[in-house]
This record gives structure tokens, C-alpha cells and sequence, in this order.
């Protein structure tokens, strides 16, 4: 079955980068997303990639994937206080078959952003 | 335009009895599921509905039902409520079958059984 990895916690200072890891489980194609989450407040999704991808960049926000090892990171350049949150890797199924639908979660990386 | 929104968001019920949770997903979204997040954990896939039929279902008891309406709103239904069926309930739309482009998630119903 599928399951995504993520470690809980991590603590940086303002400023610096950030890198939030993830690992996944086999899947042949499948998309990759990383969605934060304030406190209080639903799912947002900052971006996703997929598979057949090795590096996707949006403004300060940097993802890599290493199929081999099956391992997903989220870079955060420049990190704000404002970054504060839970983060959560999830992976679907490509296609539009069973398991495209549904989003796989791991249990969230607790980020803190010391001024 | 709107996002998804969901209604009510806070929710104190009490064990044995039944709660009805509702979505209206973004304009011309026909997609929508539903995932409970428990406190500490990522969110768990309920259910998924497209164009007003059940396309798939996480491993949840029958307690669980939903349904999905013609303007796309969709109702989320808990019978006999348990102490551990409290939760953030987070409804989530996507305008494609799968969500292959991820989904926008509304801001959640916490409902809290006492």
C-alpha cells in the first residue's frame, strides 16, 4: 500500500534556507505535492510535480525528486516567519483511475521559524 | 470567485448522536472529497465524488456516508458518534476526475464529540 514519510519537526532561522524531506512508496507514475497548513486553517497547495520530473522552482520555493531513492524535498529559500507551519508531503496515482483521486498524506513536518 | 467553503465550522456534539457536515466546492468544480485530519496527523481520504457518484472510498465504517447534490455541494453524514470520530473534516474540489493537479481544500469543520 502507500505510505509518505516525513520527519516532524525542523527549526531555522530567519533567513536561511529551509529543506523539508519526504519519501514515498513505488508507485509508476505518480504526482507529488507538498501542501502547508497554518494553524487553525485548512490545506494549501504550494506546488506539485511529477514523477517523470527531477526539479520543479517557483519564486522561493524549490522541489527535488530522486526517483531512485523514492525522495521528495521542499526547499524554502529566505525563510519568514511568515513560513511557520505544517507542511505535508502527499502523492496520488496519475491517470484517472482507482487511487487518482485519492491523496496520500504523510503526518506533516512542524516547521519554526526563530526571528 | 469563491473558494470551497464548508459549513458549520465548529461542531460539539455528543456520543450516539448523528452530525451532517456540508461543502460547496469552487464554481465548476464537479470534484469532491472529503479527509478527516485527526490532531498530530495528515488527513485520512474519506470519500470522492464526481459528477454526484461515489468514485472511492478510504477504510472508514459504514457510519460514514456522503452524497454529492446537482449544483456539486456535497454533504458529508456521521452516524453514532464516537469520541474518536473528532476531527478537523476538511472537504476538498478539483475540476478533474482524478486529482492529478491537486486539490483546493477548504478551511474545515472541527467538530469535537463530547
Amino acid at each position: 500500500g502507500e505510505d509518505v514519510e516525513q520527519s516532524l519537526f525542523l527549526s531555522v532561522r530567519e533567513g536561511d534556507s529551509s529543506v523539508i524531506n519526504c519519501t514515498y512508496t513505488d508507485s509508476s507514475s505518480t504526482y507529488l505535492y507538498w501542501y502547508k497548513q497554518e494553524p487553525g486553517a485548512g490545506l494549501q497547495l504550494l506546488t506539485y510535480i511529477f514523477s517523470n520530473m527531477d526539479m520543479k522552482q517557483d519564486q522561493r520555493l524549490t522541489v527535488l525528486l530522486n526517483k531512485k531513492d523514492k525522495h521528495l524535498s521542499l526547499r524554502i529559500a529566505d525563510t519568514q516567519t511568515g513560513d511557520s507551519a505544517i507542511y505535508f508531503c502527499a502523492e496520488t496515482l496519475g491517470g484517472s483511475g482507482a487511487g487518482s483521486y485519492q491523496l496520500t498524506f504523510g503526518k506533516g513536518t512542524k516547521l519554526s521559524v526563530i526571528p | 470567485d469563491a473558494g470551497v467553503t464548508q459549513s458549520p465550522t465548529h461542531l460539539i456534539k455528543t456520543r450516539g448522536q448523528q452530525v451532517t457536515l456540508r461543502c460547496s466546492p469552487i464554481s465548476g468544480h464537479k470534484s469532491v472529497s472529503w479527509y478527516q485530519q485527526v490532531l498530530g496527523q495528515g488527513p485520512q481520504f474519506i470519500f470522492q465524488y464526481y459528477e454526484k457518484e461515489e468514485r472511492g472510498r478510504g477504510n472508514f465504517p459504514d457510519r460514514f456516508s456522503a452524497r454529492q447534490f446537482p449544483n456539486y455541494s456535497s454533504e458529508l453524514n456521521v452516524n453514532a458518534l464516537l469520541l474518536g470520530d473528532s476531527a478537523l473534516y476538511l472537504c476538498a474540489s478539483s475540476n478533474l476526475k482524478g486529482g492529478n493537479y491537486g486539490y483546493t481544500f477548504g478551511s474545515g469543520t472541527r467538530l469535537t464529540v463530547v
